[in-house]
């Protein structure tokens, strides 16, 4: 029961192009929507999120766009960093103090 | 910046042994949680606590799997009789109430569990 799909299992960027990764998802009831950033070794560290009032939720390098219609958010990073080379997980929950729904994540290189 | 701790870092248990967990969450968070990943799988959710109880928990936390906060700092998961199948990285987690917060739940570094 996948109800949120991240169908990239990897992605390879040229550092200073922009990062854009995808993430869809099935369950309507979802309010509130988040990406993680997981390095080997240690747990997910939060990275931003967006609420399903709004399209779009910037953060610095970072920002997320939700299609409400189209049941789809994306994350773009711009300009990539090599330091930004990570597990990145798509994540969503029905209320922010609920239970996160994972997707399986996407490593994304960047590179030199 | 405040953090949830995890130890130990590595748990090598036979099978059919009981195993706890440790975490510390942040000192003022309310939530608790518990997640685990299984090698080269999504990271899937086990249980939340909150005011003492058990708010939810997944199919996956049967009555092999316990959850305690002894004594106000920390939070532990059992694991009465491990399998095989138990052998996964186990996630704490913790966060503050809504909408005191924009922040959500806060990982812990985990901890490896091997089962042999």
């Amino acid at each position: 029961d996948q109800q949120v799909k991240q169908n990239s299992p990897s992605l390879s960027v040229q550092e200073g192009r922009i990062s854009i990764l995808n993430c869809d998802y099935t369950n309507s009831m979802f309010d509130y929507f988040l990406w993680y950033k997981k390095y080997p070794a240690e747990g997910p560290t939060f990275l931003i999120s967006i609420s399903s009032i709004k399209d779009k939720n910037e953060d610095g390098r970072f920002t997320v766009f939700l299609n409400k219609s189209a049941k789809h958010l994306s994350l773009h990073i711009v300009p990539s960093q090599p330091g930004d080379s990570a597990v990145y997980f798509c994540a969503a929950s029905v209320d922010r103090d609920d239970k996160i729904i994972f997707g399986k994540g996407t490593r994304l290189h960047i590179l030199p | 910046e405040p953090e949830v701790t995890q130890t130990p870092s590595h748990q090598v248990t036979q099978m059919g042994q009981e195993v706890i967990l440790r975490c510390v969450p942040i000192s003022n968070h309310l939530y608790f949680y518990w997640y685990r990943q299984i090698l080269g799988q999504k990271v899937e959710f086990l249980v939340s606590f909150y005011n003492n109880e058990i708010s939810e928990k997944s199919e996956i936390f049967d009555d092999q799997f316990s959850v305690e906060r002894p004594d106000g700092s920390n939070f532990t998961l059992k694991i009465r009789s491990t399998k095989l199948e138990d052998s996964a990285m186990y996630f704490c987690a913790s966060s503050v109430r809504w909408p005191n917060s924009n922040q959500p739940q806060h990982f812990g570094d985990g901890t490896r569990l091997s089962i042999l």
